[in-house]
Order: C-alpha cells, then structure tokens, then sequence
C-alpha cells in the first residue's frame, strides 16, 4: 500500500462504546496528525507526534486518547464519546525539517457517527 | 478574527474561465502556505505550496503570495468541471501547527 491508510473508514457507536481508529504511513515520515473536520468547520488540529514525541495537544477533551507506538502509526482511542464528536477524523502525515513544515498528506479519513 | 478567512462561496465559474480563490491569514510570523482541494466525502490534497512573495505556477494553476498584505491567492486557468471542489486554504509558521481555512467551494459550469 502506499501514502496514508486509515481504517475503519465507517464507525457507528454509542455512547458507552470504546473504539480506535487506526492510521499507517508509507512514506517515511517523521510526523503525523488527527484532525477533526466538522460540516462547514476548518480541519481542527487534535494532535501532533514528531518522531514518536507528543509535540501539540489542541485542548482536546480527554475521551479522545492517542498512541504513537512506531513513526508509521498512530491511533486515536475513543471513549464515552458525545454526540457532537460525530465528524470525519483525518490522519495527515509529513516530513518536517527544523523552521518549516512540508507539506502534509491525508489518509481517506474515518467517518464517526455516535448516537 | 480568524486566523484564515476565506469566502465560503461557493463560486461559480464557466468553463473555460479563470477561478480566482483568495485567502487572509493574520499571523504576521506565517512562511509555509499550501491550497488544498478537496471533493466532497474525500479527504484534501495538496494543489500548490509557496513559501516566499510571488507567483509560483503548476500547470493551470497559479498560487500567488503577498507577506506584506497577508494575503495569498490560487489561480486555476481554463477552469474544468472537474475542478469542482472545496479549496482549503493553510498557513503555518514555522512550528508543528497548521492552521486551515473554512475552504471555498468552487463550481465550474460545463
């Protein structure tokens, strides 16, 4: 496979479920991210890992957790979700070199409904 | 304010025609700017990046960047309607935050 994979690209769950979303990159980056994209909102950043490191944590509610165990992969845990968290989760991945970010490339996306 | 504003449109283009998006941001500090188009229920994709004042082309595209006035723009010449989509503006200064425009819709009539 090549770019950026995401999986499950379709989540339902409730409430109480606990689920996680699994992104893969093949492109030897050194950086990745989850952002949140709401109807008619900008892409909101939630996290950033720099070489495996948590460099940028957004405020975000503590229902959503993540995990960066290798440069390749990054999940993000859910818990006690909200209605209001349904929205399209976006894995983004990029080379970063000191002073300047490149440019960041996106996996398909998991598209999250809670009820 | 907002840290990129774009016009949500949508604007609508004939084909054939020059489609001209533009874009504000408000950090003085920004070197790293990127246009993005995005279909509908896909995820974005990288159309131009440019970091210093100027034009810089890619085919029908051209991004234009102005530090001065905090204002860049994306050109798409010879408009298809295939390029029908969401246009995201992003901005970055230099540190790990991207930060994205709400995007404007761009509708090319055949």
């Amino acid at each position: 496979e090549t770019g950026v994979t995401q999986t499950p690209r379709h989540l339902v769950m409730g409430m109480t479920n606990k689920k996680s979303l699994k992104c893969e990159q093949h492109l030897g980056h050194n950086a990745m991210y989850w952002y949140k994209q709401s109807a008619k909102k900008p892409l909101e950043l939630m996290f950033v890992y720099s070489l495996e490191e948590r460099v940028e944590n957004n405020s975000v509610p503590s229902r959503f957790s993540p995990e960066c165990p290798n440069s390749s992969h990054l999940f993000l845990h859910l818990h006690t979700l909200q209605p209001e968290d349904s929205a399209l989760y976006l894995c983004a991945s990029s080379q970063d070199v000191p002073g300047q970010q490149e440019t960041q490339y996106f996996g398909p996306g998991t598209r999250l409904l809670v009820l | 304010q907002k840290e990129v504003e774009q016009n949500s449109g949508p604007l609508s283009v004939p084909e054939g025609a020059i489609a001209s998006l533009n874009c504000t941001y408000s950090d003085r500090g920004s070197q790293s700017f990127f246009w993005y188009r995005q279909y509908s229920g896909k995820s974005p994709e990288l159309i131009m990046s440019i970091y210093s004042n100027g034009d810089k082309e890619d085919g029908r595209f051209t991004a234009q960047l102005n530090k001065a006035s905090q204002y860049v723009s994306l050109l798409i010449r010879d408009s298809q309607p295939s390029d029908s989509a969401t246009y995201l503006c992003a901005v970055n200064n230099g540190g790990f935050k991207t930060i994205f425009g709400a995007g404007t819709r761009l509708f090319v009539k055949a």
